[in-house]
């Protein structure tokens, strides 16, 4: 099955500073990827969604300046955290649609555990 | 807007019962819906998924999902509960869209008795 991984699994960061979180598909080409948020006990709130080559397309209320998205590749998104708080803590997780396969199948990563101290 | 609705944040069940989670939706155009599982600080699996090829859905693991459109519902069950199917389950919609964008429920932690 479509294998997507997260890197790194978890950061602790200090505030103020900038973490980067990627995203990729193993073994097929995303051109569509999906990043969410989950804060603990919680569900997960889709933040944005990244087209390669492309801008990345914001929910409402999620700042763009805040959470920085690069689709560089088939097979690669970044989520940037710029100037990390505290309340930016949370459990990141992407997805990458597979369009070769079934239209309707995303995959999901393992997430990535961000501690903002 | 509130795309799906998961009906209880916990559900208990002792091992062999029976498994029902609820979930119901809305939207004006018949969305694609859902089911994810999620285990302590990990990703979502794909339980199943109805894509309108038919009303009711079989997943892995055992479960099943029916699609019921007069009741807007597409709850999740499973005959026999066991002890492994503890974990946090999530129903996702997509709205009617086609873009991919998935929009999903408070989600439902459930225990499994021995």
């Amino acid at each position: 099955g479509a294998v997507v991984s997260q890197h790194p699994s978890w950061v602790i960061c200090k505030s103020g500073t900038s973490v980067k979180i990627e995203c990729r598909s193993l073994d097929f080409q995303a051109t569509t990827m999906f990043w969410y948020r989950q804060f603990p006990k919680q569900s997960l709130m889709l933040m944005a969604t990244s087209n390669e080559g492309s801008k990345a397309t914001y929910e409402q209320g999620v700042e763009k300046d805040k959470f920085l998205i690069n689709h560089a590749s088939l097979t690669l998104s970044t989520l940037t955290v710029t100037s990390a708080h505290p309340e930016d803590s949370s459990f990141y997780i992407c997805s990458a649609r597979d369009w070769g396969g079934s239209s309707y199948e995303q995959y999901f990563g393992p997430g990535t555990r961000l501690t903002v101290t | 807007a509130q795309s799906v609705t998961q009906l209880g944040s916990h559900v208990s069940v002792s091992e062999g019962a029976l498994v029902l989670l609820r979930c119901n939706y809305s939207s004006s155009v018949p969305p694609y819906l859902f089911w994810y599982v999620q285990y302590p600080n990990q990703g979502l699996q794909l339980l199943l998924k109805y894509t309108s090829a038919a009303t009711l859905v079989k997943g892995i693991n055992g479960f099943e999902a029916e699609f019921k459109k007069s009741e807007t519902s597409f709850h999740l069950t499973k005959p026999s509960a066991h002890m492994s199917d503890a974990a946090e389950y999530f129903c996702a919609s997509d709205r009617g869209s086609t873009l991919g964008r998935l929009y999903f429920g408070r989600g439902t932690q459930l225990t499994v008795w021995p």
